[in-house]
């Protein structure tokens, strides 16, 4: 199956630091989404990354993709408490609907 | 607002209950999908619906069926519970537009205790 890999599975960081998220996957994509999900709670859709794009911002958020590696990272920038959640990539390829999520980087930002 | 609602955001059950979990969007979304959440596995799909009446198993089908009877609910059965599916169950939707630019949206999950 096309599982992405997310790295590092557990990340703890500063408030005002960048938190950096990598995620791998193993098949041709059409998209790359970021989604995060606090804990016990559903997931929330951050950004989205077409095949043909190589970077994309959205506020504190920056996400890059290189298909020629099949790998996407995810920048926070300036990291705020309200930042902790995990983080997963989901990449959606092959001319299939279904939408394939990593296992997720636990982010924790300390005040 | 686009919206993807489930019945419950918690329930217990008995092991051998039949149990019925309800998703319903609002956003005409022909497809929609049903994930199941453990830790340390991440996401796993469980089934999905490209339209009604139709449905397609995912990785891990298993112990469980669907069912798609109006374009906006999608159900998710499990015939016979066992505490194997102790889960967060989230259910989403996606519209099938143009390629490339499908968002998928999630409910907030149901978290299923089958004791």
């Amino acid at each position: 199956s096309q599982q992405g890999e997310e790295d590092p599975q557990a990340l703890s960081i500063q408030e005002g630091e960048n938190a950096t998220m990598n995620c791998s996957y193993k098949t041709s994509i059409n998209n790359l989404q970021w989604y995060r999900q606090n804990s016990g709670r559903g997931l929330v859709h951050l950004i989205l990354i077409r095949s043909n794009e190589r970077e994309k911002h959205s506020g504190r958020l920056r996400v890059t993709l290189d298909t020629s590696k099949k790998s996407s990272s995810l920048l926070i920038t300036a990291s705020r408490a309200a930042d902790t959640a995990s983080y997963f990539c989901a990449s959606r390829g092959g001319g299939s609907e279904k939408l394939v999520f990593g296992k997720g980087t636990k982010l924790t930002v300390n005040p | 607002d686009v919206k993807v609602t489930q019945s419950s955001r918690y329930l217990v059950k008995r092991t051998g209950e039949k149990v019925f979990l309800e998703c319903v969007q609002d956003m005409d979304h022909e497809n929609m999908f049903w994930y199941r959440q453990d830790p340390g596995l991440g996401l796993r799909l469980i089934y999905f619906s490209y339209d009604v009446k139709m449905k397609e198993k995912g990785d891990i089908p298993e112990g469980y069926s669907v069912s798609r009877e109006k374009k906006e609910r999608f159900s998710l059965i499990l015939e016979s519970a066992s505490t194997n599916q102790t889960s967060m169950y989230l259910c989403a939707s996606i519209t099938a537009g143009p390629r490339g630019y499908n968002e998928q949206f999630f409910g907030p999950g149901t978290r299923l205790t089958v004791l």
